[in-house]
């Protein structure tokens, strides 16, 4: 049973323009989320993560979007490169220290 | 400050065969998680060491088992192996408390596992 899904298994975004990646969730005990960035032949790296007594959070190009009522979360990244063209997974952190991973989503940044 | 490094980065096992798998964490992170990541999926939860313990355990049977190290480096086993277990295998370190500013899990980039 999947807690954290990612339906959507790519995308593809023209340089420039806005990429949005979205996630929803099904336990509502769920309180912190992040996103990680992965490389090919690379282990996933800190991207970005939000508190559940936010709705938004914002680092430069990324911003992360909140919706508890709706358990969605999205990420912004505007505006798209080249370099961001990677998969990106959502995850949320579960009692434990235990992060549970969406399937992740593959970004493609066309030049 | 050192990053989580793996090692080795692919191996190749034959099926019924033992693996050992080791990480070093990052500089002055004290908690190592081991997650695995089948392809076309999400890295799946393992388990967790703190203070050379196992401090959480995710679906997975008693045949992956772990060990932390003073110095905080950890190695993952798997007795008996099966196809099913061919994947990338990561590590990730932390401090004991996630969710916060810089609590983040940092993760090696991996061990690639392949059962034939």
């Amino acid at each position: 049973d999947q807690q954290v899904k990612q339906n959507s298994p790519s995308l593809s975004v023209q340089e420039g323009r806005i990429s949005i990646l979205n996630c929803d969730y099904t336990n509502s005990m769920f309180d912190y989320f992040l996103w990680y960035k992965k490389y090919p032949a690379e282990g996933p790296t800190f991207l970005i993560s939000i508190s559940s007594i936010k709705d938004k959070n914002e680092d430069g190009r990324f911003t992360v979007f909140l919706n508890k009522s709706a358990k969605h979360l999205s990420l912004h990244i505007v505006p798209s490169q080249p370099g961001d063209s990677a998969v990106y997974f959502c995850a949320a952190l579960e009692y434990g220290n235990k992060l549970v991973f969406g399937a992740g989503t593959i970004l493609r940044v066309k030049s | 400050e050192t990053g989580v490094t793996q090692s080795p980065t692919h191996l190749i096992k034959t099926r019924g065969q033992q693996v050992t798998l080791r990480c070093s964490s990052q500089s002055g992170h004290n908690t190592v998680s081991w997650y695995q990541q089948a392809l076309g999926q999400g890295p799946q939860f393992i388990f967790q060491y703190y203070r050379e313990e196992e401090n959480g355990r995710g679906n997975f049977p008693p045949r992956f088992s772990g060990l932390q190290f003073p110095n905080y480096s950890s190695e993952l086993n798997v007795n008996a192996l099966e196809l099913d277990d061919s994947a990338l295998y990561l590590c990730a370190s932390s401090l004991p408390e996630m969710g916060g500013d810089n609590t983040e899990a940092f993760f090696g980039q991996g061990t690639r596992l392949t059962v034939v």
